[in-house]
Formats: C-alpha cells, sequence, structure tokens
C-alpha cells in the first residue's frame, strides 16, 4: 500500500516568512495529492489539491509543487500570518483507493 | 468547498453507554463516507468506509461491532460507539466524498468516556 512521509514534524515561522512542508510517497500510482489544514479541535480542512498531471498550483499565498519522478511534494505558504498557525497533513491517493496521510506538520507562525 | 456537518462536537458519556455521532453531507450528495480516529497530536486513523445502502467496511483491529455504522441515506451517516469505555475516549471524524476525489471532513467530535 501507499506510505507516505512527512517532514518537519514541527515548523517555527517569523511571521511574513515563507514556511515549506514536504512529504514524499511510494505508490508511484498515486495520482491525487491533497493538503488539509487542522485547527484545534477542529476537522480537516482542503486548502490545496494537486493532481499528477499538474507540477504546480498557487491559490493566493499556499502553492504545493509535485515531482512525479522523485516522488515527492510540496507545501509553500508565503507572506505567512497568526491564522496559519496549525497541523498541516498531506496526503496521497490513487484512483479508487483510500486517502493515505502523512504524518503532519504543526506550524507555528511567531509574530 | 462542500459542507460535512458533525455533531455534537463534544460529548461526555459514562462507561458501558452508547453514543451516537451524525455525519451529513450539507450540499452533496455523499455515497460513500469514512469515519476516522484521531489521538492527541497523530494523524488520522481510518476507521471504516461507510457506502450508501451497504454494510461499511472496516479497517484491520477495528471491531465492527463495537463502532456500528449506518450510512441510510446518501446525505447522512452515523456512528455509534456501543458499550463505551474509557479507551474508547478520542477525537471521532467524518469526511465525505465530494466532487471526485476531494474528501471533506466535518469538524470532529471528542468523546469523553468516564
Amino acid at each position: 500500500g501507499e506510505n507516505v512521509e512527512q517532514h518537519p514534524s514541527t515548523l517555527s515561522v517569523q511571521e511574513g516568512d515563507s514556511a515549506v512542508i514536504k512529504c514524499t510517497y511510494s505508490d508511484s500510482a498515486s495520482n491525487y495529492f491533497p493538503w488539509y489544514k487542522q485547527e484545534l479541535g477542529k476537522g480537516p480542512q482542503l486548502i490545496i489539491d494537486i493532481r499528477s498531471n499538474v507540477g504546480e498550483k498557487k491559490d493566493q499565498r499556499i502553492a504545493v509543487t509535485l515531482n512525479k519522478t522523485a516522488k515527492h511534494f510540496s507545501l509553500h505558504i508565503t507572506e505567512t500570518q497568526p491564522e496559519d498557525s496549525a497541523v498541516y497533513f498531506c496526503a496521497a491517493v490513487r484512483l479508487n483507493e483510500k486517502l493515505t496521510f502523512g504524518t503532519g506538520t504543526r506550524l507555528t507562525i511567531i509574530p | 468547498g462542500a459542507v460535512v456537518s458533525q455533531h455534537p462536537s463534544w460529548v461526555i458519556c459514562k462507561s458501558g453507554t452508547s453514543v451516537k455521532i451524525e455525519c451529513r453531507s450539507l450540499d452533496f450528495q455523499a455515497t460513500t463516507m469514512f469515519w476516522y480516529r484521531q489521538f492527541p497530536k497523530q494523524s488520522l486513523m481510518l476507521m471504516a468506509t461507510s457506502n450508501e445502502g451497504s454494510k461499511a467496511t472496516y479497517e484491520q483491529g477495528v471491531e465492527k461491532d463495537k463502532f456500528l455504522i449506518n450510512h441510510a441515506s446518501l446525505t447522512l451517516s452515523t456512528l455509534t460507539v456501543t458499550s463505551a469505555h474509557p479507551e474508547d475516549s478520542s477525537f471521532y471524524i467524518c469526511s465525505a466524498l465530494g466532487g471526485g476525489e476531494k474528501l471533506f471532513f466535518g469538524s470532529g467530535t471528542q468523546l469523553s468516556v468516564l
């Protein structure tokens, strides 16, 4: 089955700086890679996703890049703000299979 | 994005009682819903896949007689924790497939069993 590794487990960034979270996956057939943000006591919220036929996707301050050859994808948050503080999960899935989550990254934005 | 409503957001119960958690897709029909369990500072652990009109598929190690799942309509799935014990205390989260492979989550239910 799919195995997703996520790094770092914790990340502290000065407000206004950029944050990068990286994930690797094992199943070359995985073709959909979502990122979720989870605030304390709440369910995960889908913030951005990318399909295997695309190398990069951007939505305002958030971007995701995918390297299919190396089987890794990354989340980039620019101009970080205090409300970006949360736990972020990457995930990978192939068609008709179940989503496999990474272990999570606790991002703290320092004012 | 699609909205998934989950209730209650928190519940405290006595050991031995049963607790029902509801998960509704508000603006779309979900033939497939998922139930997860999450321990503090850990990732989500899939418990079962709930399919409308059929029996749920449980992950290895999850007791189907303890965690009863019902998906009677295209917008509602329920998880009942039967004869709850303190070790069942956890954060339970449902999700639903909305629009291809996009997965949307409910707000979660914190269960505390005394």
